[in-house]
């Protein structure tokens, strides 16, 4: 089974430029999400979906962060303009629906994207 | 009220030691606990979890400890092996509050040969 793949692994960028992260799940998960790890932390859940529809983004900072996730399964995370403080490495994993009933699914994650901002 | 506290920062363990790292909580509504290894350059992978209503729960030569009056919980690695060497997350997560997991600030775990 293949695991979450995550595109760029690296990328640089200047203060106010955009930039945008790729993610396709594991196939046949329906949950996503995305995480943003700053260096010396745990990872912060910045947005979560489930197919296409968002069931958490409350700490996502939307006046320049967005998320997309159009036909259930790709999704897109987007930066516009970056601050210096987005420096960090940003997680996508997904779950799946099914398992025992209420047992907290297993998240899979990415190798991530490390991302500088100059 | 959201923290997850985890010590130590980093901890050198000679080959065949025990490793132990520590972790407290301030929120009572948290109802699952799991332990996340991650190596260089990879995601997060999940280690072993634990409910509040279990004192202890045992993986191989992992451990999780659980003390739900203190809201504190361990892990601990017997026989710890240079494979280990990894950063080490606890988390939690709330209560009927789907997937969203509150993480510690991680520990890195060096197993000397």
């Amino acid at each position: 089974e293949a695991g979450v793949a995550q595109s760029p692994r690296y990328k640089i960028i200047e203060k106010r430029q955009s930039v945008a992260f790729w993610c396709n799940p594991i196939s046949g998960h329906a949950t996503l999400y995305w995480y943003q790890q700053i260096l010396g932390q745990g990872p912060k859940l910045l947005i979560q979906f489930q197919n296409n529809g968002v069931v958490d983004d409350s700490q996502l900072p939307k006046d320049r962060f967005s998320a997309e996730r159009l036909k259930g399964v790709d999704s897109t995370l987007k930066i516009q303009p970056a601050k210096l403080e987005d420096s960090a490495v940003y997680l996508c994993a997904s779950s799946s629906l099914k398992g025992l009933a209420g047992v907290p699914r297993t998240q899979y994650f990415g190798p991530g994207t490390r991302l500088l901002v100059l | 009220q959201q923290q997850v506290k985890q010590s130590p920062q980093s901890l050198i363990v000679q080959k065949g030691g025990i490793s132990i790292i520590n972790c407290a909580y301030e929120n009572t509504a948290f109802d699952y606990f799991p332990w996340y290894q991650q190596f260089p350059g990879k995601g997060p992978a999940l280690l072993i979890a634990i409910r509040p209503d279990v004192s202890e729960k045992k993986e191989g030569r992992f451990t999780i400890s659980f003390n739900k009056s203190a809201k504190q919980f361990s892990l601990h690695i017997m026989d710890s092996q240079p494979g280990d060497s990894a950063t080490y997350f606890c988390a939690a997560k709330r209560a009927n509050y789907g997937q969203n997991f509150v993480f510690g600030p991680g520990t890195r775990l060096s197993v000397l040969p």
